[in-house]
């Protein structure tokens, strides 16, 4: 069963700073990554997608894929109090074909 | 973008009583999704649902739980009878196919007194 573990839980920032999302995933078959950010008292909306290892910019976000170490981050450059807000990593594809979430960072932008 | 629509936003109902929530999927999307999720934590898949059939479910939807879109209406949960560990967020989700962004909609807070 395929597993989706988060690092750190939570993450305080400066406005304007880096925030770096940690996601590992346990099955080798995993094609399909996702960042999900939830802001409270929403749903979840997609904020990017990764499929290829490597690099994947939109705007002042970067994910990163490297299928080989089940590893996929997220980069946040410029971070501002908007972006806080619970990040999820979500996988599908392999052996699952539903979208498994890890249990999310709560990152926290101070100004 | 893309509105999935939840109703009710809340819920209150006894322990025993049965609950239907309703949701309202993107109009061209083709899958259709429900999650849990407790204190603003974990988002736990319950079940997905395509052509009229639910595709997957977790052990967490249990034999009290069912679902279904007639007509193309809303697509619902059904939970009968409830339990107190039934208490949480419940999130409709939708796709316009396998694999593909899920929508999620604002979600309906269930409390099971």
């Amino acid at each position: 069963q395929q597993k989706v573990q988060q690092s750190p839980e939570s993450l305080i920032v400066p406005e304007g700073g880096m925030a770096s999302l940690n996601c590992t995933f346990s099955d080798r078959n995993s094609q399909y990554f996702w960042w999900y950010r939830q802001h409270s008292g929403e749903g979840p909306k997609a904020l990017m997608s990764i499929f290829s290892n490597g690099d994947k910019k939109e705007g002042r976000f970067t994910a990163h894929l490297n299928k080989a170490s089940l590893h996929v981050s997220l980069h946040i450059k410029d971070s501002q109090p908007s972006d806080s807000a619970l990040y999820f990593c979500a996988v599908s594809g392999g052996s699952n074909a539903k979208l498994t979430f890890g249990k999310g960072t709560k990152l926290s932008v101070k100004s | 973008g893309p509105k999935v629509l939840q109703i009710p936003s809340h819920q209150i109902i006894d322990m025993g009583q049965m609950v239907t929530l309703n949701c309202d999927p993107v109009s061209n999307h083709l899958y259709f999704y429900w999650y849990k999720q407790i204190l603003g934590q974990q988002m736990e898949f319950l079940v997905n649902f395509y052509n009229g059939k639910v595709m997957e479910k977790s052990k967490l939807f249990k034999d009290q739980f069912s679902v279904e879109r007639p007509d193309g209406s809303y697509f619902t949960l059904k939970i009968q009878p409830t339990a107190l560990e039934d208490s949480a967020v419940y999130f409709c989700a939708s796709s316009l196919w396998s694999q593909n962004t899920l929508y999620f909609g604002a979600g309906t807070r269930l409390s099971v007194l």
